[in-house]
């Protein structure tokens, strides 16, 4: 089965910053790879789909991309209501996720 | 606006079959373009995708589960539901079902449940 692993594991940042988050799966898996947000408390929330597509309603500061095996999730401009954990996953062999990178307030 | 909403039994006794029930408001179930799975959460860890299912009633199951799960579909409710059989403390975790939707060869958990926090103890 495919792996997925997220760097780093958690990150500090302050209003404004810019985060990036990165994402790496054990082979190859195009561009199946989907992006998700979870405040404590709440079910997860899709951001991107397909690497590089942003769900329906979600902010245009986040940024996704990537193919084959590396991917980066890029918050442009940290807002409040930012700070969450978020997870990758893949959707080229059903389902992994990866686990998780938790966005704190420095 | 479509809903998911989870129920069933919030403690379960080891060895025995963990049975949860995904209702689907606002939308239908029987809808081609969805597959409706389940994901689960133990606390303070990652989320672990359980398997899904289609309206035809096909399955993909995680392999890691050892042929302890299987779903189910309902259509005339717009239910589908999930069991867990053999149930140890391992599987105390939170239970999400998720609508699960199609594009080109991938597919992305677009609409989730709120969770069901479901403890395995004597």
């Amino acid at each position: 089965d495919i792996q997925m692993t997220q760097s780093p594991s958690s990150l500090s940042a302050s209003v404004g910053d810019r985060v990036t988050i990165t994402c790496r799966a054990s082979e190859s898996i195009s561009t199946y790879l989907n992006w998700y947000q979870q405040k404590p408390g709440k079910a997860p929330k899709a951001l991107i789909y397909a690497a590089s597509n942003l769900q329906s309603g979600v902010p245009s500061r986040f940024i996704g991309s990537g193919s084959g095996t590396d991917f980066t999730l890029t918050i442009t401009s940290l807002q409040p209501e930012d700070f969450a954990t978020y997870f990758c996953q893949q959707s080229s062999d059903t389902a992994t996720f990866g686990q998780g990178t938790k966005v704190e307030i420095k | 606006q479509v809903q998911l909403q989870e129920s069933g039994p919030g403690l379960v006794k080891p060895s025995q079959t963990l049975s949860l029930t995904c209702t689907v408001s606002g939308g239908s179930i029987s809808s081609g373009s969805y597959y409706w799975s389940w994901i689960r959460q133990p606390a303070g860890k990652g989320l672990e995708f359980l398997g899904r299912i289609y309206i035809s009633g096909s399955t993909d199951y995680n392999p890691s589960l050892n042929s302890r799960v299987t779903m189910s579909i309902d259509k005339s409710k717009n239910q589908f539901s999930l069991r867990l059989t053999s149930v140890t403390a391992a599987d105390t975790a939170v239970y999400y079902c998720a609508r699960t939707r199609m594009y080109s060869f991938g597919t992305v958990f677009d609409n989730w449940g709120q969770g069901t926090l479901v403890t395995v103890s004597s």
